[in-house]
C-alpha cells in the first residue's frame, strides 16, 4: 500500500462547478500536510498548507482529519486555470516529504 | 527574485552512460531534496540535505545514484550506468529552514531524462 493514497482521477467539471479531493495516507506520525499543484511539464507548486483546524484560501478549502488519516481540497467557483493535477504531500516525522500519484482537474467552459 | 534551476532541462543518454543533473537552490536555503518523477506518478523522495550534510538517502533507489553538495549550496546528482527505467523528471527543491517545520519547498523546473 502507498503512503499517500489520491484519486487519479480525472475529474472533469465545468466552469462554476465545486469539486472535492480527498487524499489518504498511512503514517499517523504524520506531522505535516499540504496541497501543492502541479501544471502540466511543470514544477509543483504550493497551493495551501492543511491545519488541523482546517484552513480556506479563498474559493480553496482544505481540511484534515487525523483519525480517519485523510486530508481533502474543496475548490469551490472553479475557474479555468484550475486545471491541473493535485497533489496531496504529507511529511512524516523525518526529512522527505511523500507525495501522492496527484488528481488531474479538468475545468471545462 | 532568482528561484531553484536545474539543468540541463533535457538530457537523453545512451543505456550505459553516466549522467550528471546539476541543481542551484534559492541563495541561502539551507535545505536541498531531490525527487525522481515518472510520468503519471507524484515525485518520490531521492535524498536531503541540510547543507554540505547529506542527511537522508534512503530513496536513493540503487549505488549508481550519488549525490553532492560540496559546498551547501549547489548540487549534483549523479546516475552512473543508465537504465531505462531510470528515465524521469528529476525535481530538485530547496526551503530556507530545516525540514521537519511547516515551510514551503521550492521547486526547481526539472531535469527530463531519457535513457534509450
Amino acid at each position: 500500500r502507498k503512503e499517500v493514497e489520491q484519486d487519479p482521477g480525472p475529474f472533469n467539471v465545468p466552469e462554476g462547478a465545486t469539486v472535492a479531493f480527498n487524499c489518504t495516507y498511512s503514517n499517523s506520525a504524520s506531522q505535516s500536510f499540504f496541497w501543492y499543484r502541479q501544471d502540466c511539464r511543470k514544477e509543483p507548486k504550493l497551493l495551501m498548507s492543511v491545519y488541523s483546524s482546517g484552513n480556506e484560501d479563498g474559493r480553496f478549502t482544505a481540511q484534515l482529519n487525523r483519525a480517519s488519516q485523510y486530508i481533502s481540497l474543496l475548490i469551490r467557483d472553479s475557474k479555468l486555470s484550475d486545471s491541473a493535477t493535485y497533489l496531496c504531500v504529507v511529511n512524516p516525522d523525518k526529512n522527505d516529504m511523500r507525495f501522492g500519484a496527484g488528481t488531474r482537474l479538468t475545468v471545462k467552459p | 527574485g532568482a528561484g531553484v534551476s536545474q539543468s540541463p532541462r533535457y538530457k537523453v543518454a545512451k543505456r550505459g552512460q553516466d549522467v550528471a543533473l546539476r541543481c542551484d537552490p534559492i541563495s541561502g536555503h539551507v535545505s536541498l531534496f531531490w525527487y525522481q518523477q515518472a510520468l503519471g506518478q507524484g515525485p518520490e523522495f531521492l535524498t536531503y540535505f541540510q547543507n554540505e550534510a547529506q542527511l537522508d538517502k534512503s530513496g536513493l533507489p540503487s549505488d549508481r545514484f550519488f549525490a553532492e553538495r560540496p559546498e551547501g549550496s549547489v548540487s549534483t546528482l549523479k546516475i552512473q550506468r543508465t537504465q531505462q527505467e531510470d528515465s524521469a523528471v528529476y525535481l530538485c527543491a530547496s526551503s530556507s529552514v530545516p525540514q521537519g517545520t511547516e515551510e514551503t519547498q521550492y521547486f526547481g523546473p526539472g531535469t527530463r531524462l531519457l535513457v534509450l
